[in-house]
């Protein structure tokens, strides 16, 4: 089956900098990429839909010039978090078409 | 954000017995619906998706979806204390699979 990783499994960075977080898909091209973010004990939230060669579409109430998403290639989107603060710190997860009903295994950020 | 509504839980019960989850959804543009479990820390696991009216059974599981109602179910035959988790229903409403997730419904199987 369709095969979605994501890196890094955690990461832990200060209040102010910049964060990558990368999602692949290692069996499949995947021209559309969604990103979700889960707080502690809430539900995933679609943030946005990550489209090979275009732009993002962001969800309401998403600030597209925070989390910046990058899909340059039919294997890789890239999430950037900019100028994190500690309440952007959540559970970061990707899926990817083909299917899209597979996930990745999520990334931890903890802004400190 | 579509609104999708699960009772959180949790939902208790001993092992051997059949839980039943369920999940309502408000648009009725959605096309499929599916089921994740999730554990503590861990991304969700697809346990299994329901495009038509009725029921579908895979093995323990059985996803019982009726349109008119807006409301799909997932029914775990003889629960083990590990499939002690919190069950996402997800409901996709295009042909792009985004999905829009419920809140979960946190489930405790008791040996």
């Amino acid at each position: 089956g369709a095969v979605v990783s994501q890196h890094p499994s955690w990461v832990i960075c200060k209040s102010g900098t910049s964060v990558k977080i990368e999602c692949r898909s290692l069996d499949f091209q995947a021209t559309t990429m969604f990103w979700y973010r889960q707080f502690p004990k809430q539900s995933l939230m679609l943030m946005a839909t990550s489209n090979e060669g275009s732009k993002a579409t962001y969800e309401q109430g998403v600030e597209k010039d925070k989390f910046l998403i990058n899909h340059a290639s039919l294997t890789l989107s890239t999430l950037t978090v900019t100028s994190a603060h500690p309440e952007d710190s959540s559970f970061y997860i990707c899926s990817a078409t083909p299917d899209g009903y597979t996930f990745g295994s999520g990334t931890r950020l903890t802004v400190v | 954000q579509k609104e999708v509504e699960q009772n959180s839980g949790p939902l208790s019960v001993p092992e051997g017995a059949i839980a039943s989850l369920n999940c309502t959804y408000s648009d009725r543009g959605s096309q499929s619906f599916f089921w994740y479990r999730q554990y503590s820390g861990k991304s969700p696991e697809l346990i299994m998706f329901i495009y038509s009216n009725g029921d579908k059974e895979d093995g323990r599981f059985t996803a019982q979806l009726n349109k008119a109602s807006q409301y799909v179910s997932l029914l775990i035959r003889d629960s083990q204390p590990s499939d002690s988790a919190t069950y996402l229903c997800a409901v996709n409403t295009d042909n792009f699979n985004k999905f829009y997730f419920g809140s979960g419904t946190k489930l405790n199987v008791k040996p």
